[in-house]
C-alpha cells in the first residue's frame, strides 16, 4: 500500500523555539493532507486540513498563527509549531488520501513526538 | 452533532479468547465508518472500513465489524486474539472514504497469557 512518512519521528526543543514537522506521501500525490494531534492517553483531534497550493483550513480552537501549515507540493506538507511551549508537547500525526487509487484510501504517517522543555 | 463513542476505555482479554470492541456514532449523513489500530508510539493502521453493502465487513489481521444502522453501532470483533493484538483501537467516522475523520476516545486492549 501507499506510504506516508513523517520527519522527524521525535524532537525535543526548548520553550520559545519553533519546530518544523514534515509529512510526505512517498509514492502517490496528495492534494489534501490532514494534521492531527494526540495527547497522551487521548484520541486524535483534527487540527487542520492542508491543501496543496492554498491556505490550510483550521479546526475551531486551533491557532493558525501558532501552527503554520505549508503544502507546497503534491507530496509534502509541513507543520511548524511556532514559539513552542510545554503545553504543545504532543504526538502529531498526518494523513494523506490517495485519490488516484482505484479505491480512495487514507494513509497515516507514523507520527512525530514533540517534547517542549 | 457528530460524535463517536467508544464506551470501553480499557479491555483485558486472555489470549485465544474472543474480543468485541464497541463503537456508537451519531452522524447527520450516511457515514463512512472505520476502525484503526495504534501500537505504542506508532501511527494508525486501518483495520477495516464500511460505507455500504454487506453490513459484516472483513478486515486485516482476522478482524471483522458489523454495521447496525438501527443501533448506530459499528462493533469490532475478533474470534481469537493473539498477544500481538494488544494495542489501542480507534473507531472513526467520516464523510467519505478518505478525508478528515472524527475519532472515538479509543479502547486499550490488554492481552494476558
Amino acid at each position: 500500500g501507499a506510504v506516508v512518512s513523517q520527519h522527524p519521528s521525535r524532537v525535543i526543543c526548548k520553550s520559545g523555539t519553533s519546530v518544523k514537522i514534515e509529512c510526505r506521501s512517498l509514492d502517490f500525490q496528495a492534494t489534501t493532507m490532514f494534521w492531527y494531534r494526540q495527547f497522551p492517553k487521548q484520541s486524535l483531534m483534527l487540527m487542520a486540513t492542508s491543501n496543496e497550493g492554498s491556505k490550510a483550513t483550521y479546526e475551531q480552537g486551533v491557532e493558525k498563527d501558532k501552527f503554520l501549515i505549508n503544502h507546497a507540493s503534491l507530496t509534502l506538507s509541513t507543520l511548524t509549531v511556532t514559539s513552542a511551549h510545554p503545553e504543545d508537547s504532543s504526538f502529531y500525526i498526518c494523513s494523506a488520501g490517495d485519490s488516484g487509487a482505484a479505491q480512495e484510501t487514507q494513509y497515516f504517517g507514523p507520527g512525530t513526538r514533540l517534547l517542549v522543555l | 452533532a457528530q460524535s463517536v463513542t467508544q464506551p470501553d476505555i480499557h479491555i483485558t482479554v486472555s489470549e485465544g479468547a474472543s474480543l468485541e470492541l464497541r463503537c456508537n456514532y451519531s452522524y447527520g449523513a450516511t457515514p463512512y465508518l472505520f476502525w484503526y489500530v495504534q501500537s505504542p508510539g506508532q501511527g494508525l493502521q486501518l483495520l477495516l472500513k464500511y460505507f455500504s453493502g454487506d453490513t459484516l465487513v472483513q478486515g486485516i489481521k482476522g478482524f471483522e465489524a458489523e454495521f447496525k444502522r438501527s443501533q448506530s453501532s459499528f462493533n469490532l470483533r475478533k474470534p481469537s486474539v493473539h498477544w500481538s493484538d494488544a494495542a489501542e483501537y480507534f473507531c472513526a467516522v467520516g464523510a467519505r472514504s478518505w478525508g478528515k475523520l472524527q475519532f472515538g476516545a479509543g479502547t486499550q486492549v490488554v492481552v494476558t497469557p
